[in-house]
């Protein structure tokens, strides 16, 4: 079974904190997602990762940036928090080709900025 | 952009009931499509999926799904609902523009309790 797990449940940080999502994966998947989900929204797409290094603008990346040094690992980087990111945050991974689409996640990161 | 629409936001239906969750995509070339199931305090599972072929999918837990391309429509349905159905379901579609790593585009959700 693909694994996708995410280093906290539950964050609570602080206005201006920089914060730190991990989220790592054992399937050596070529792609990673960062979304986030909020009440009658659904989950909105943040950035994407398609190689070590390489990644792209979802739909809503503003104040967020990511990392990808590792294959096994994309991490979501909040360089300074504000309250309007207090969130659901779930991380997604999936292997390449077509055949490939369906997206794996993990449990999800509960962010709450005060 | 493509964009996904989802009728109802909130269901609520007695045991036995069937069950039928609306989903409507604005894209009109190649599509993959999805209805993802997320439980209360679990996270996001995938009931079904559509890539091409038979436009009638089947899943787990004997929820289906159709695909009428000339509706732009992939509504899920089942049957017979269960308690343990009630769940936030979530349908998603993935442009088939030519490769890509670029993510699902998810409908709002529809939040459906089962009453026993």
């Amino acid at each position: 079974d693909v694994k996708v797990t995410q280093s906290s449940r539950y964050l609570v940080k602080r206005t201006g904190e920089k914060v730190f999502l991990e989220c790592v994966q054992d399937m050596d998947h070529e792609n990673m997602f960062w979304y986030r989900q909020d009440p009658g929204l659904g989950l909105r797409l943040i950035y994407f990762s398609y190689d070590v290094k390489m990644k792209e603008k979802g739909d809503i990346p503003e104040g967020y940036s990511v990392s990808r040094e590792k294959k096994e690992r994309f991490s979501l980087i909040l360089e300074s928090a504000s309250t309007n990111q207090t969130s659901m945050y779930l991380c997604a991974s999936r292997g390449a080709g077509a055949s490939s689409y369906e997206q794996y996640f993990g449990p999800g990161t509960r962010l709450t900025v005060t | 952009a493509q964009s996904v629409s989802q009728h109802n936001h909130h269901v609520i239906l007695s045991e036995a009931a069937s069950l039928e969750l609306g989903c409507n995509y604005s894209y009109g070339g190649t599509v993959n499509l999805f209805w993802y199931v997320q439980y209360p305090g679990q996270h996001l599972q995938l009931l079904l999926k559509y890539f091409s072929g038979d436009p009638l999918v089947k899943g787990i837990k004997g929820f289906e799904a159709e695909f009428i391309k000339s509706k732009f429509s992939f509504n899920l349905r089942k049957p017979s609902v269960q308690w343990s159905d009630t769940a936030e379901y979530f349908c998603a579609v993935k442009v088939r523009s030519g490769g890509g790593a670029d993510g699902l585009t998810f409908g709002k959700g529809t939040h459906l309790i089962i009453q026993p």
